[in-house]
């Protein structure tokens, strides 16, 4: 069975510090992607980042990376620089093919970034 | 990137009722997903809609309060049926038509009373 797990609901962040959001997955697929979104209060799913499971090099996009562990399954997404607009859910999610290319999510974790 | 418009973005709605939600795609998918986000929980998919077949529902959801039409490779909707409060939630639609993203709709944020 495929799972994504975020074992933190809360976290709190001084702005302009580096966060770490935490995922781990399970998935028997060779084959996968890896993804990260947040969801401010407005409900809209905003796409952040992506990590193929055959990329040997960490994804980034601007302030956003991805800390991908294949042998540990974790795809930790890190937030540099932190603002006041990053005060959201962010939930990681996966694709794989064997699950009929549908995308699971985790629980989500709710990023409260302090001035 | 897909633009994906999703019609409401919210409504309140009477127990009973039904509500039909609309998702339009810029370009042509092959797959269209419906997901359900209950108040502080995750998404849940509902059921994946491909053109000219019956949506496949996920355990728990019946074509029955969740009927669902796919006309073209653009378009689909999504009817919540005899609603009560618990369907109170939010609904997106995303599209994954061969890129690596999973492209959402805005939500629609459902209030039923």
């Amino acid at each position: 069975a495929q799972k994504i797990t975020q074992t933190q609901p809360g976290m709190f962040v001084q702005e302009k510090e580096a966060v770490t959001l935490d995922c781990t997955y399970d998935t028997s697929d060779q084959s996968y992607g890896l993804f990260w979104y947040k969801q401010p209060s407005s409900g809209e799913m905003i796409f952040l980042i992506y990590q193929g499971s055959y990329d040997e090099q960490n994804a980034t996009e601007g302030r956003y990376s991805l800390n991908f562990q294949k042998a540990r399954k974790s795809a930790n997404l890190v937030i540099s620089a932190s603002q006041l607009g990053d005060s959201a859910m962010y939930f990681c999610a996966m694709r794989a093919g064997t699950g009929g290319f549908k995308t699971i999510f985790g629980a989500g974790t709710r990023l409260f970034v302090k001035a | 990137s897909a633009v994906i418009s999703q019609k409401p973005s919210r409504d309140i709605c009477q127990r009973g009722t039904s509500l039909t939600i609309q998702c339009q795609v810029d370009s042509q998918v092959t797959m269209m997903f419906w997901y359900r986000q209950q108040p502080g929980q995750s998404l849940t998919l509902i059921a994946t809609a491909n053109q000219g077949s019956e949506a496949t529902y996920e355990s728990g959801f019946v074509i029955d309060k969740f009927p669902i039409s796919r006309p073209n490779l653009t378009f689909s909707t999504l009817t919540v049926s005899n609603m009560s409060p618990e369907d109170s939630s939010i609904y997106l639609c995303s599209v994954e038509g061969g890129r690596i993203e999973a492209f959402f709709g805005q939500g629609t944020r459902l209030t039923v009373v």
